[in-house]
């Protein structure tokens, strides 16, 4: 069966240092892989998505960064944090547009 | 540009009732997929149903619904016979000829006993 780790579950940081969160899945390949962002009490926001190692495509234009260095290893990045990127960062994977998302359980990020 | 709208910010229900979470969406993609999530205070999104554009029959699955009306482009979540554990945020979304999923903002669901 396919399953979907993100790590780390919480993190602190302070503002002007880096980031990097993982996402790996096992049991699959070639899935779409996909970065959301969801504010405290609100909806989702697509970030990044790929369909292929190497092939990004950004939702919002911000000073995150993803790669997918592998078929199945999705990472989310940064070079200087800013208050405004805290929040739950949630890495989700599937095999197409009509197949449902299956999500890691999340990251919380506070940027202080 | 797919738009999701939800437009119950919370809703509350008896135990052992059904209620309906409402969802329209707006899209020019002749197909396209509609999904419903559910995430507990612990955060983890959990899938709960899914309805093709395409699809005849109103999706089922257990005790959850989903009530397509295409021409009024709504797809609301049906959850019959309500449960405490049915407490949580719920997210309707879509996905049309891309790969992207694009949520609501979602329905707080609160359960009373």
């Amino acid at each position: 069966s396919q399953t979907i780790h993100q790590w780390p579950a919480t993190l602190v940081q302070p503002v002007g240092s880096p980031l990097s969160l993982e996402c790996t899945v096992e049991g699959t390949s070639n899935p779409n892989l996909y970065w959301y962002r969801q504010a405290a009490g609100r909806g989702l926001q697509l970030l990044f998505y790929s369909v292929g190692i190497g092939q990004i495509s950004s939702e919002v234009p911000q000073n995150l960064s993803a790669s997918r260095p592998q078929d199945r290893q999705f990472i989310l990045s940064s070079k200087k944090l800013l208050l405004s990127d805290s929040g739950f960062y949630l890495c989700a994977w599937s095999m197409g547009a009509r197949s449902p998302l299956h999500f890691g359980n999340g990251t919380r990020l506070t940027v202080t | 540009a797919q738009k999701i709208t939800q437009t119950q910010p919370g809703m509350f229900v008896q135990e052992k009732e059904a209620v309906t979470l409402d969802c329209t969406y707006d899209t020019s993609d002749q197909s396209y997929g509609l999904f419903w999530y559910k995430q507990p205070s612990s955060g983890e999104m959990i899938f709960l149903i899914y309805q093709g554009s395409y699809d005849e029959q109103n999706a089922t699955e257990g005790r959850y619904s989903l009530n397509f009306q295409k021409a009024r482009k709504s797809a609301n979540l049906v959850i019959s016979a309500s449960q405490l554990g049915d407490s949580a945020m719920y997210f309707c979304a879509m996905t049309g000829y891309g790969n992207k999923l694009v949520f609501g903002a979602g329905t707080i669901l609160r359960v009373k006993s």
